[in-house]
């Protein structure tokens, strides 16, 4: 158990629709960073989050959006879904700058059929 | 934008062998990091390097920062079985926007 909690593990959902990916980062941290992960891509960032405020972000579609929140978990909401977004989405919580390396959780498998 | 260029893909080797993978960039990074992925899995890290010129051990693993700090490689000496997995290379630029650049990883299978 890496200490940053990722829920759901499994997600299967119809192209359009609209999810929220859950995830607590490891007690201490507070940077969260949101990575998606495909077969051709490899591991892309998204997002980064420090203590409640966005501090860079990816290449992020308009139709993701993220937050943290003042408890430090985050959220990842993914609208209008289309196939290509299916993929694993990974969470990653480090401390104040990143440079010891990020800890990864478990990540959320999503399907978009 | 900031691009790592792993090689090789994929390896197959036999049980015992030794290992080594690379990763190049035409970006300047202050640490270099690497990760193994197991299925189903996150990244879980491996080796952080944080000078150029550093030469790092981890049990059978030994990573290096290359001098020019736009590359890395990872060796594993005496490959097992449970070594088997994607190996990720990871280089932090300085300032700006804190993020791990990844390569596209190198499938290592390992042959009983």
């Amino acid at each position: 158990d890496s200490g940053v909690t990722q829920t759901p593990k499994h997600l299967i959902t119809a192209t359009g629709q609209r999810v929220t990916l859950r995830c607590s980062p490891r007690s201490g941290d507070l940077s969260v960073y949101w990575y998606q992960q495909s077969l051709d891509q490899g591991l892309q960032f998204l997002i980064h989050y420090y203590n409640g405020e966005e501090r860079a972000k990816g290449n992020i579609l308009e139709r993701f959006s993220a937050q943290q929140f003042p408890d430090l978990h985050s959220e990842l909401n993914l609208s209008s879904l289309e196939l290509g977004d299916s993929a694993l989405y990974f969470c990653a919580s480090s401390t104040h700058t990143g440079g010891h390396g990020y800890t990864f959780g478990s990540g959320t498998r999503l399907t978009v059929v | 934008g900031q691009q790592l260029n792993q090689s090789p893909q994929s390896m197959f080797i036999q049980e015992g062998e030794d290992v080594s993978m690379n990763c190049t960039s035409s970006s300047i990074f202050n640490t270099w990091l690497w990760y193994k992925q197991e299925p189903g899995e996150g990244p879980v890290l491996l080796i952080a390097l944080y000078k150029a010129g550093e030469l790092t051990s981890n049990g059978r693993l030994t990573a290096q920062f290359g001098i020019t700090r736009k590359d890395s490689f990872l060796n594993i000496s005496a490959s097992i079985p449970s070594d088997v997995g994607i190996y990720f290379c990871a280089g932090l630029t300085q300032g700006g926007s804190e993020k791990l650049v990844f390569g596209k990883g190198t499938k290592l299978t390992v042959n009983p």
